[in-house]
């Protein structure tokens, strides 16, 4: 089974508009983070957003904020006040387990190709 | 400024040639890092991780005598893909946890 489910493999958004990019995760684990990426097409990962399985507030930063339900196991993106420069691909991704060493690794979704149109 | 350096961004070489990717933390000590593959239009996937001073740790498919990787020092780590061939281009990107902005800008690799 997929940890990370990005069903939307492409959307389209007015510019100034917000958009909701989403994603679920499985996991047994109680401690878990969960991240959100922007790849332009240059290739680089631009790292967004993090949420803590056990921050009980949504993280925001900037135009960008986690809708966590953590009960729905979801991590959805919602981005608002789209800009053009926000065309690119979005991959939500898990890091499971205790911090430390190789648990730090990332298990990435496949991935949401976000344009947005003037 | 990019504190995660990766070089080259991209390369095309010949088949059967072994071409060498590099990943240096700039201003910060990376006792691990990880190397992920990404084809066209699909995700990031975890190839191995690399320890300073031990073995990398390959995940399950990745073959260890095609994808060597060396963590030669705190602030160095590279794979090199040994006798590529055209089924090897790909995007290779690394990164230096704990941080999650700390990955490289990537590597087009392009065997002809």
């Amino acid at each position: 089974a997929q940890k990370i489910t990005q069903t939307q493999p492409g959307m389209f958004v007015q510019e100034k508009e917000a958009v909701t990019l989403d994603c679920t995760y499985d996991t047994s684990d109680q401690s878990y983070g969960l991240f959100w990426y922007k790849q332009p097409s240059s290739g680089e990962m631009i790292f967004l957003i993090y949420q803590g399985s056990y921050d009980e507030q949504n993280a925001t930063e900037g135009r960008y904020s986690l809708n966590f339900q953590k009960a729905r196991k979801s991590a959805n993106l919602v981005i608002s006040a789209s800009q053009l420069g926000d065309s690119a691909m979005y991959f939500c991704a898990m890091r499971e387990g205790v911090s430390g060493g190789s648990n730090y690794k990332l298990t990435f979704g496949k991935g949401t190709l976000l344009t947005v149109n003037p | 400024g990019a504190v995660v350096s990766q070089h080259p961004s991209w390369v095309i070489c010949k088949s059967g040639t072994s071409v060498k990717i590099e990943c240096r933390s700039l201003d910060f000590q990376a006792t691990t890092m990880f190397w992920y593959r990404q084809f066209p239009k699909q995700s990031l996937m975890l190839m191995a991780t690399s320890n300073e001073g031990s073995k990398a740790t390959y995940e399950q498919g990745v073959e260890k005598d095609k994808f060597l990787i060396n963590h030669a020092s705190l602030t160095l780590s590279t794979l090199t893909v040994t006798s590529a061939h055209p089924e090897d281009s790909s995007f290779y990107i690394c990164s230096a946890p704990p941080q999650p902005q700390h990955f490289g800008d990537g590597t087009r690799l392009s065997i002809l």
